[in-house]
Parts: structure tokens; sequence; C-alpha cells
């Protein structure tokens, strides 16, 4: 059975900094691997989804890197906003069954 | 990009009573929806998958006959919580899926009082 795990569970941070993310996976065999975005009391939005025969992905200030051999993923932000603070949640996709795993999330705060 | 809705995005209820929550996909056809559930500062927890035109899949502990899910359509799918209790109240997200991505929801904010 897959297991997602995400370190830190909470992070706070000045604004400027950049940040990394780190989501670990148990089961290598997954389809792709998608990270989001939730606000308080809000959905999820997606921010970027690797395939499992990419090893990175790029939007804006963000970047997600995925090594399946080794079971991790990181989300990259660079200069780091108060607007970014929410919950970032990443979901390994199970190969063939298309279900994804969610890890608990990591709690951003950007303080100015 | 592909949107989910769904409604409502928040709803009170009385104990004993049941509540139907739609989720659609308003601009392409979903052959399969997933239900979460998400309790306060949790990950989300696959409730249910459901193609369109079959029964339902629920996880294990899931009570499907608290838990009704239709999938009549290849745009909406519904979950209806029977003799709601205050323990069922929670955060429930749905999401569309056409292939390997999904596309989800806004969540519907359920309070059972």
């Amino acid at each position: 059975k897959q297991e997602v795990t995400q370190i830190p569970a909470a992070l706070s941070v000045p604004e400027g900094e950049n940040l990394v993310l780190n989501c670990s996976f148990t089961d290598s065999a997954i389809y792709n691997l998608q990270w989001f975005r939730q606000d308080p009391g809000k959905g999820l939005t997606s921010l970027l989804l690797i395939q499992s025969s990419q090893r990175e992905q790029t939007s804006g200030r963000l970047n997600a890197s995925l090594d399946k051999s080794s079971g991790r993923s990181t989300l990259y932000i660079a200069a780091s906003q108060p607007g970014d603070s929410a919950t970032y949640l990443c979901a390994a996709v199970s190969g063939g069954s298309y279900i994804p795993t969610f890890g608990r999330g990591t709690s951003l705060i950007v303080h100015p | 990009g592909a949107v989910v809705s769904q409604h409502p995005s928040w709803v009170i209820c009385k104990s004993g009573t049941s509540v139907k929550i739609e989720c659609r996909s308003l601009d392409f056809q979903a052959t399969t929806m997933f239900w979460y559930r998400q309790f306060p500062k949790q990950s989300l927890m696959l409730m249910a998958t459901s193609n369109e035109g079959s029964k339902a899949t629920y996880e294990q502990g899931v009570e499907k006959d608290k838990f009704l899910i239709n999938h009549a359509s290849l745009t909406l799918s519904t979950l209806t919580v029977t003799s709601a209790h205050p323990e069922d109240s929670s955060f429930y997200i749905c999401s569309a899926s056409s292939g390997a991505e999904q596309y989800f929801g806004p969540g519907t904010r359920l309070t059972v009082t």
C-alpha cells in the first residue's frame, strides 16, 4: 500500500526566502505525482504534475522534481511571498488504478 | 483548464436528516469521479471511486449504506449522507478525471448539529 510522507509538517519563514518542501513515497510504481495548494476552508488547486518519465516541472516561481528510484519529490518555491501562505499537498498517483494517495501536507506561513 | 464544481459549498443540517452533495465536471466528460473526506488539519482520505453507469467502489471502512454515491452521467456524481450525525461533519471534496490527471472541486463544508 502506498504511503506518502511530507516534511516538514509546518514551516514559517520571512518573505523572500527560497523554500524546499519534501514529499516521499514508498511505492515507486507511480504514474505521476502532483503538487497541490489548499487555502484554509477551500478546495485543492493543482500546481504541478510530473509524469513518471519526467524529472522536473516548472511554473513561475515553482519547481518540482521527481526521483522515482529514491521515492522522493521536492517542491521548490523561489522568493517566497505572503500570498504563498497555504497548505501544500503532494499526491502520488498509482499506476493502473490512477488513484492518488495524499500526504498530510506542509502548512506554510510566509510573513512580511 | 478543466473545471469541477460542487454544490452546495456549505450546508448545515440537523442530526438524522440526509444531505446531497453534487459534483459536476463543467467542460469535460469525467469517466471517473472520486469522493474524499478531509478532517481539520488532516489530509484527504479517499471514500469511494465511481464510474459512470456502475456502482461505486468504496474504500475499506466507509459505510456504503450511509454514503450513497450515484454517478448517473459523465458530468455529474452525487454523494448523499444519509441519517447524518455530528461525527459526519467534515469537508467533502470531489474530483473528476478523464485519464490520469484529476481535477478537484472546491469542496463542501458539512456541519451536522
